[in-house]
């Protein structure tokens, strides 16, 4: 069973860029959520897809936006990057919810020049 | 922010010694995870116990949970230098729809 696909893997981009980050969820997996981790920060959820529709969102600004496609492929998008963007970026897919954990993906790492 | 604070921050063991590590947390959930995550990559699911539960073993593992003192501890038996890793709990909060808070994490050095 393959997991949880990430891509790409490193990213460089500069200030006022714009970025897309894709993940594949492992398959019948219908969650996908989303993380951010920084040395300062630690882990912070971004948000959470459930068959297309967001089921939550974290305390983030609105230039970080996500959505789930009809295969439970997910995108996430940073508008106007800021250095303070730079982080690794996690996903995670359940069957359903938190009940039966998560598996998570290796991440990209986004660093903002 | 975090809603979690691990205990210790930073653990030194020799191969074969158990660890333990502990997690506080503030709000009421609906189940605690523990996760380990190696060098800046992925996490690694390891064990979840739901709100109702005091203790569950995995192999080598056992997580306790007191609800009462909002408090999961993580005991790691018989620790080979493989363990070494940094380990973070995460809370599924009642209401929170699915959104893991975690905590610090606690950086575990088996040494041979």
């Amino acid at each position: 069973k393959a997991g949880v696909t990430q891509t790409p893997r490193y990213l460089i981009k500069t200030r006022g860029q714009q970025v897309t980050l894709s993940c594949s969820p492992i398959s019948g997996h219908r969650s996908v959520s989303w993380y951010q981790q920084t040395p300062g920060q630690g882990l912070q959820f971004l948000f959470e897809y459930f068959s297309e529709t967001q089921r939550n969102k974290g305390n983030f600004p609105g230039r970080f936006s996500g959505r789930q496609f009809s295969n439970s492929r997910s995108e996430m998008n940073v508008s106007t990057l800021e250095l303070g963007d730079s982080a690794l970026y996690l996903c995670a897919s359940s069957e359903r919810d938190s009940l039966y954990g998560y598996t998570f993906g290796s991440g990209t790492r986004l660093t903002v020049v | 922010s975090q809603q979690g604070e691990e205990d210790p921050q930073a653990l030194s063991i020799q191969e074969g010694e158990n660890a333990t590590m502990n997690c506080s947390y503030k709000t009421s959930i609906n189940n605690l995870q523990w996760y380990r995550q190696n060098s800046g990559r992925g996490l690694v699911h390891l064990i979840l116990i739901r709100s109702n539960e005091r203790e569950k073993h995995s192999g080598r593992l056992r997580v306790t949970l007191d609800t009462s003192k909002k408090s999961s501890s993580l005991l790691i038996t018989a620790s080979r230098a493989a363990d070494t890793a940094s380990y973070f709990c995460a809370t599924d909060a009642w209401g929170g729809g699915n959104k893991l808070t975690f905590g610090t994490g606690t950086q575990l050095k088996v040494e041979l």
